[in-house]
């Protein structure tokens, strides 16, 4: 079976610090994975994919095939970033698998 | 361009009562999606349509969960016989084909008294 796991519900740091949001997933075949955001009053949209291998907004993440994760860090905080962030996973070009979300608060 | 459109944006039934959600998609986009974002459930998937077949259904949680989609465009969920637990914010999203980046909508929050 698919899973996500966030194990953080919430997570709080000061701007300007670093921030890491966990993922670990379970899937036995080759999983594309994903991380969607939602500011507040907005819609959910998608921040990366692993696959494009790219830097938004300053967030990176690495898949680790070994480790099973997908984490999200960014190295300097900005109170911009408070927001909901789901990690989800993909199988087959079809329906994604979300975790159940982090809701990350940056204080000033 | 318009992103996706759900309607309505709010709905308030009282249980036992039939209820409908609508979903225009991105125009063009052949892949549409349901999802179900709830307290303590996070987001589940419900269905999704390739043109106007559904070939994944796997996410609808009982049998008075049905969703249909007419034109290859807009589809509609449709809730029968309402419960307290279908309480949630409803998702929909599209993309240009299966595989491609998911845009979602604003949804509709669905309160059962």
């Amino acid at each position: 079976a698919q899973r996500v796991t966030q194990p953080e519900k919430l997570l709080s740091v000061f701007k300007g610090a670093p921030v890491e949001l966990k993922c670990n997933y379970s899937y036995s075949g080759s999983p594309e994975l994903f991380w969607y955001v939602q500011y507040s009053r907005q819609r959910l949209q998608l921040l990366l994919r692993h696959i494009s291998r790219e830097s938004i907004k300053g967030f990176t993440a690495d898949l680790n095939k070994g480790e099973t994760s997908f984490h999200l860090k960014k190295p300097f905080a900005q109170e911009e970033d408070s927001a909901m962030y789901y990690c989800a996973l993909r199988r087959r070009a079809q329906k994604l698998v979300f975790g159940q979300g982090t809701r990350l608060t940056i204080n000033p | 361009g318009a992103g996706v459109s759900q309607s309505p944006s709010n709905k308030v039934t009282e249980k036992g009562k039939d209820v409908e959600l609508r979903c225009d998609p991105i125009s063009g986009h052949t892949a549409l999606y349901w999802y179900r974002q709830s307290l303590g459930q996070g987001l589940e998937f419900l269905i999704y349509f390739q043109g106007n077949s559904a070939p994944d259904k796997s996410g609808l949680p009982s049998d008075r969960f049905s969703a249909e989609r007419t034109g290859g465009s807009v589809s509609t969920l449709t809730i029968q016989r309402t419960q307290q637990e279908d309480s949630a914010v409803y998702l929909c999203a599209s993309s240009p084909v299966t595989g491609d980046e998911q845009f979602f909508g604003p949804g509709t929050r669905l309160t059962v008294l």
